[in-house]
Order: structure tokens, then C-alpha cells, then sequence
């Protein structure tokens, strides 16, 4: 049964801080792999999806990296801002149909 | 596109009680499926359906339902309502199909609280 871990739990740092998110998964055997936002009270909002083709995507000031071989995913934030305070969620799928399995988040809050 | 819309945003129940969590989204998904976010957990994954007429139980599946009568709807159902049922439930799609991204659009979820 795959089984997906997020380290740490929690983490607060000050603005223009840059900072890693660490996501760790048990069977490398996966479709690929989301990081996802959630912020308080709302839905999930995907941030960027790898492959498992991929090693690394990128949008704006998010960076996220995938190795399969370790079973290991980050999230790179550069120069975090207050706005980026949320819980980040990575999930894996096995195949097409989709089936996410999620580890339990990383709550970041981005102090001024 | 309004996207994965959820309906009601919060609802209480008691024990015993049943109902239906509906779930649409207009953006011509394949794929789409439910699951339930609970403190310390994360998300688990109750049903899913890779089609209209087709849906298949994932990790938690015991005391609901789905069908999949459209592409668009993918209710919910509570048959008999528990405690443990006490939970956000999300809703989800993605375009499905074969090679490309699979992106994954959640709704705005659904607050259940079982008494």
C-alpha cells in the first residue's frame, strides 16, 4: 500500500525567506505527482504536477523536483511571501485512473 | 467555467439519517471522485468513476454510494449516517483519457457533521 509522508507538519518562517517542503512516497511505481494548496476552510488548488517521466516543473516562485529512484518529491519556494501561508499537500497517482493517495501537509505560515 | 461546484457547503445530520452530497463540473471530465479529509489523515479516496456508468470503491468506500448516470454529476450518498462520517468531503475531476497532464480540480468541499 503506497503511503505518502510530508515533513514537516508545520513551519513558520519570515518573508523573503527561501524554503524546501519535503514529500517522501513508499512505491516508486507512480503516474505522478501533485503539490497541492489548501488554504483555510477551502478546496484544494493544484500548484504543479510532475510526470514521472519529469525530474523538475516550474511556475513562478515554485519550483518542484522528482526523484522516483529515493521515492522523494520538494517544493521550493523562492522569496516567500505572507500570501504563501497555507497547508501544501503532495499526492501521488499509480496510473491514468487518477487515484490519489495524499500525504497529511506541510502548514506554512510566512511571518512578517 | 465554474469549474467543481459542491453542494451544500455544510449540512448536520443525526445518526441514522441519510443523504446525498452532489457534485458537477462543466468542464467535460472523464474522470472524476470523491474523497474525505479528515484532522491527521489527509485525504482518502471513497469512490471514483473513470466514466459515465462506470464507478469503482477506493480506500474507504463503506456506507456510501455513487452513480454516474452524466458526464457532469457524480453524487454522493450516505445511506445511514454515522459518527465516524463526520468529515470535508471533496469532490474531484480531471480530463482522464490517455497520455498528457492530469491535473486534478477539487470543489470548494462539503462540511458534514453526524450527532
Amino acid at each position: 500500500k503506497q503511503e505518502v509522508t510530508q515533513i514537516p507538519a508545520a513551519l513558520s518562517v519570515p518573508e523573503g525567506e527561501n524554503l524546501v517542503l519535503n514529500c517522501s512516497f513508499t512505491d516508486s511505481a507512480i503516474y505522478n505527482l501533485q503539490w497541492f494548496r489548501q488554504d483555510p476552510g477551502k478546496g484544494l488548488t493544484s500548484l504543479l504536477l510532475i510526470q514521472s517521466s519529469q525530474r523538475e516543473q516550474t511556475s513562478g516562485r515554485l519550483n518542484a523536483s522528482l526523484d522516483k529512484s529515493s521515492g522523494r518529491s520538494t517544493l521550493y519556494i523562492a522569496a516567500s511571501q505572507p500570501g504563501d501561508s497555507a497547508t501544501y499537500l503532495c499526492a501521488v497517482s499509480p496510473g491514468t485512473a487518477s487515484k490519489l493517495t495524499f500525504g497529511t501537509g506541510t502548514r506554512l505560515q510566512v511571518t512578517l | 467555467n465554474a469549474g467543481v461546484t459542491q453542494t451544500p457547503k455544510f449540512q448536520v445530520l443525526k445518526t441514522g439519517q441519510s443523504m446525498t452530497l452532489q457534485c458537477a463540473q462543466d468542464m467535460n471530465h472523464e474522470y472524476m471522485s470523491w474523497y474525505r479529509q479528515d484532522p491527521g489523515m489527509g485525504l482518502r479516496l471513497i469512490h471514483y468513476s473513470v466514466g459515465a456508468g462506470i464507478t469503482d470503491q477506493g480506500e474507504v468506500p463503506n456506507g456510501y454510494n455513487v452513480s454516474r448516470s452524466t458526464t457532469e454529476d457524480f453524487p454522493l450518498r450516505l445511506l445511514s449516517a454515522a459518527p465516524s462520517q463526520t468529515s470535508v468531503y471533496f469532490c474531484a475531476s480531471n480530463i482522464g483519457g490517455g497520455a498528457g497532464s492530469k491535473t486534478q480540480y477539487f470543489g470548494p468541499g462539503t462540511r458534514l457533521l453526524v450527532l
